[in-house]
Parts: C-alpha cells; structure tokens; sequence
C-alpha cells in the first residue's frame, strides 16, 4: 500500500520556539493533505485540509497563524508551530489523498514543548 | 463539533470472544470508515462502509450502519490478544476525506 512519512517522529523544543513537521507522501501525488491533533487518550481532531498549491482550510477553534500549513508540492506538505507553548504538546498526525482515493495516514508526531 | 461518540469507551474481553464498538454520529456522511490504533501509533485503516451499505464484512470484521439512526457497529469475531488496540470511528461527510473522528474504545483482548 501507499506509505507516508512525517518527519520527526519526536521532538522536543522549548516554551516559545517553533516546530516544523513534515508530512511526506513517498509513492504517490498527494492532492490534499490533511492535518489531526492527538491529545493523550483521546481522540483525533482535524486541524486542517490543504491542497497543493493553495491556502489550508482550517477548522473552527484552530489558529491558522499559530498552526502553519505549506503544501508547496505533490508529494510534501508541512506543519509549523509557532510559537509553541507547552499546552500544544500532542501527537500531531498527517493523512494524505489523491483525487476522491482513501487516504493513507503518516505514523505521527510527537510533540512536547517543555 | 463533529466528532462522533463510541461506546463503550473501554472494552476488556477474553481471547476467542467477539468484541462489539458502536459509534453514533452527528451529520450525514459520504461514507463511515473503522481505523484501529496501536498505543502511540499510527492508524491502520479496517474498513469503509458507504452511506448507501448497511453492512459490510472483511475477514473476522463485520460493520454495520444504519443512517436513519447516524449509528454504526465494529465487530472482530473471535479476539486475539494481537486484536488489543484503540479503535475509531471516522466519517466522511462529502467523500473529500477530511474525516472527523469518534472518540475511540478501547479494547483489550486478554490472552
């Protein structure tokens, strides 16, 4: 089946710097990407839908200027937190599509900011 | 929100037994779709069961969905340890794949 990668699988920053995730589609064009949070013991949330090459739609409650969504390419899309502060510690997960195709979900990030 | 209700939200049961999830959701949907996820893991799609499906079967999985009651069914047939992990309920409301998650059950199969 389709593998997608996220890159880190774990990172550890300090209060007040930002994190870029990446979110890797290896073997297939990925028109949309999507982006979850995972709080521990419960259950995912959509963040965010992107589409290559244009802006992300976010979901009510999710700051687009904290959580910064790049889908500069078919096979790449990316997560920046900025700014972030430890209640933004979480398993940050990515799923990427092609056209209408289920679809297929990266392994995850885990998130702690100290 | 749009996130969905499953029940029961822990389920513990023997190795052999069948294993029942239900999930309740708010909207129509496209489709329903069962992922399963190892403790902070990845998730591992099951199955999809479109709004058009009442029931659906892949392997020692059975999914049911009644639309009318914005209810759908998970059972594993005859449990594994191996079996032991979260499950969720995910719908798709317009088939664009941007799914909105139940809150999950989890389950555990003891050998």
């Amino acid at each position: 089946g389709a593998v997608v990668s996220q890159h880190p699988s774990r990172v550890i920053c300090k209060s007040g710097t930002s994190v870029k995730i990446e979110c890797r589609s290896l073997d297939f064009q990925a028109t949309t990407m999507f982006w979850y949070r995972q709080f521990p013991k419960q259950s995912l949330m959509l963040m965010a839908t992107s589409n290559e090459g244009s802006k992300a739609t976010y979901e009510q409650g999710v700051e687009k200027d904290k959580f910064l969504i790049n889908h500069a390419s078919l096979t790449l899309s990316t997560l920046t937190v900025t700014s972030a502060h430890p209640e933004d510690s979480s398993f940050y997960i990515c799923s990427a599509a092609r056209g209408q195709a289920l679809p297929y979900f990266g392994p995850g990030t885990r998130l702690t900011v100290l | 929100s749009q996130q969905g209700e499953e029940d029961p939200q822990a389920l513990s049961i023997q190795e052999g037994e069948n294993a029942t999830m239900n999930c309740s959701y708010k909207t129509s949907i496209n489709n329903l779709q069962w992922y399963r996820q190892n403790s902070g893991r990845g998730l591992v799609h099951l199955i999809l069961i479109r709004s058009n499906e009442r029931e659906k079967h892949s392997g020692r999985l059975r999914v049911t969905l009644d639309t009318s009651k914005k209810s759908s069914s998970l059972l594993i047939t005859a449990s594994r340890a191996a079996d032991t992990a979260s499950y969720f309920c995910a719908t798709d409301q317009t088939g664009a794949n941007n799914l909105f998650f139940g809150t999950g059950t989890r389950l555990t199969v003891i050998p």
